[in-house]
């Protein structure tokens, strides 16, 4: 089966802190995403990653960066928390198109 | 665009009820189709998926058909169980370079003992 793991399921920090949300997938897939989710707006691609070093924006990325130097691993980072910040964050990777993509169990972050 | 469009929740059911949840895509060209689900405080799980027209996906007891003609992927449960309750997301992969999902809004469902 499909692992997709992520570093914390709940975290609590400040306003202007740095904060870094760590994926890993054990299946050698190429892509890796980034959303968010809140209450009435669904979810929302935050960046994707296609490639080791390689990186995308997605519809949302004010405010966000990531990493992805092995191809196992991908970093969201904040670079400055804010509480409208405050978000479940949800990994996923697939292989290349067409496949499906498989998600991580989820972050509840919250910014004070 | 490409965008799903699903109905909105919360669809709330009792158990051994007959569920069908909505979804119509638009999008070009030829995309796969996905259900997936999410259980409270959970990420999502794929649920089934279908990669071309008059394909059935099914799992755990849900079907859903690839209808290219009504562009819809409508999930069907013949009889509902309380661990059924969750929140549903239809969405859909273009086969487009990145490998980029969109999703429907999601729906809740309630099934009650």
């Amino acid at each position: 089966d499909v692992k997709v793991t992520q570093s914390s399921r709940y975290l609590v920090k400040r306003t202007g802190e740095k904060v870094f949300l760590e994926c890993v997938q054990d299946m050698d897939h190429e892509n890796m995403f980034w959303y968010r989710q809140d209450p009435g707006l669904g979810l929302r691609l935050i960046y994707f990653s296609y490639d080791v070093k390689m990186k995308e924006k997605g519809d949302i990325p004010e405010g966000y960066s990531v990493s992805r130097e092995k191809k196992e691993r991908f970093s969201l980072i904040l670079e400055s928390a804010s509480t409208n910040q405050t978000s479940m964050y949800l990994c996923a990777s697939s292989l290349r198109i067409p496949y499906e993509q498989y998600f991580g169990p989820g972050t509840r972050l919250t910014v004070t | 665009g490409d965008s799903v469009t699903q109905m909105e929740g919360p669809v709330t059911l009792s158990e051994e009820a007959f569920l069908t949840i909505n979804c119509t895509y638009t999008a070009t060209g030829y995309p796969s189709l996905f259900w997936y689900v999410q259980y409270p405080g959970e990420g999502l799980q794929l649920l089934l998926k279908a990669t071309k027209a008059d394909d059935k996906g099914s799992n755990k007891g849900f079907e859903a058909t690839y209808r290219k003609e009504t562009t819809s992927f409508h999930l069907e449960k013949g009889s509902v169980q309380v661990s059924d309750s969750a929140v549903y997301f239809c969405a859909l992969n273009p086969k487009a370079a990145g490998n980029k999902l969109t999703f429907g809004g999601g729906t809740r469902v309630l099934v009650k003992p």
